[in-house]
């Protein structure tokens, strides 16, 4: 079963605006991660948020972490064509060893 | 930077065939995963190792198993190809706890005919 499910399922904006997406899992959780996935390629992590944290900066990337919602969202500020990818949210649900990945959401950046 | 390296892009193989996917890493990472990649279904654990000759399964086992004979090393067995493990397989490894940011390999096309 998928402890984490992205949505929209598919985005498309322009360059320059920015772009939002959300991440709602099921289960109590020790820490929430998200990685970004070029086309046919690995997944490259970008940050990671503990439980016990609400809000997380790295460069034009500011994720929020709702435990009461059990929700996460990618805020992607600034948006280039380079950002075009699939991210995924990951967590770790209490007591257990690995990380659930969800669907990932298909970000394409337009020109 | 971490770096994890699979040992092929592209492999096309025949159904029953026996085939081998190589993964090596190179910063001394404890864990390592191997996960499937399909559309519509994100990814998917099948097995990981916590340490040298350790595995445990993961999510979608069957069909495969996993050799961890060297720390930097881990290998994906399909002992018996078939059509429906034609997919993406992606390697990873994390430095001391499988909850730690994982990296990931290029990744893996596996295509079975």
């Amino acid at each position: 079963s998928q402890q984490g499910e992205e949505d929209p399922q598919a985005l498309s904006i322009q360059e320059g605006e920015n772009a939002t997406m959300n991440c709602s899992y099921k289960t109590s959780i020790n820490n929430l991660q998200w990685y970004r996935q070029n086309s046919g390629r690995g997944l490259v992590h970008l940050i990671l948020i503990r439980s016990n944290e609400r809000e997380k900066h790295s460069g034009r990337l500011r994720v929020t972490l709702d435990t009461s919602k059990k929700s996460s969202s990618l805020l992607i500020t600034a948006s280039r064509a380079a950002d075009t990818a699939s991210y995924f949210c990951a967590s770790i649900i209490q007591g257990a060893q690995k990380l659930v990945f969800g669907q990932g959401t298909r970000l394409t950046i337009n020109p | 930077d971490v770096k994890v390296t699979q040992s092929s892009r592209y492999l096309v193989k025949r159904t029953g065939e026996k085939v081998f996917l190589e993964c090596v890493q190179d910063m001394d990472h404890e864990n390592m995963f191997w996960y499937r990649q399909d559309p519509g279904l994100g990814l998917r654990l099948i097995y990981f190792s916590y340490d040298v000759k350790m595995k445990e399964k993961g999510d979608i086992p069957e069909g495969y198993s996993v050799s961890r004979e060297k720390k930097e090393r881990f290998s994906l067995i399909l002992e018996s190809a078939s059509t429906n493990q034609t997919s993406m397989y992606l390697c990873a490894s994390s430095l001391y706890s499988t909850r730690d940011t994982q990296y990931f390999g290029p990744g893996t096309r596996l295509t079975v005919l």
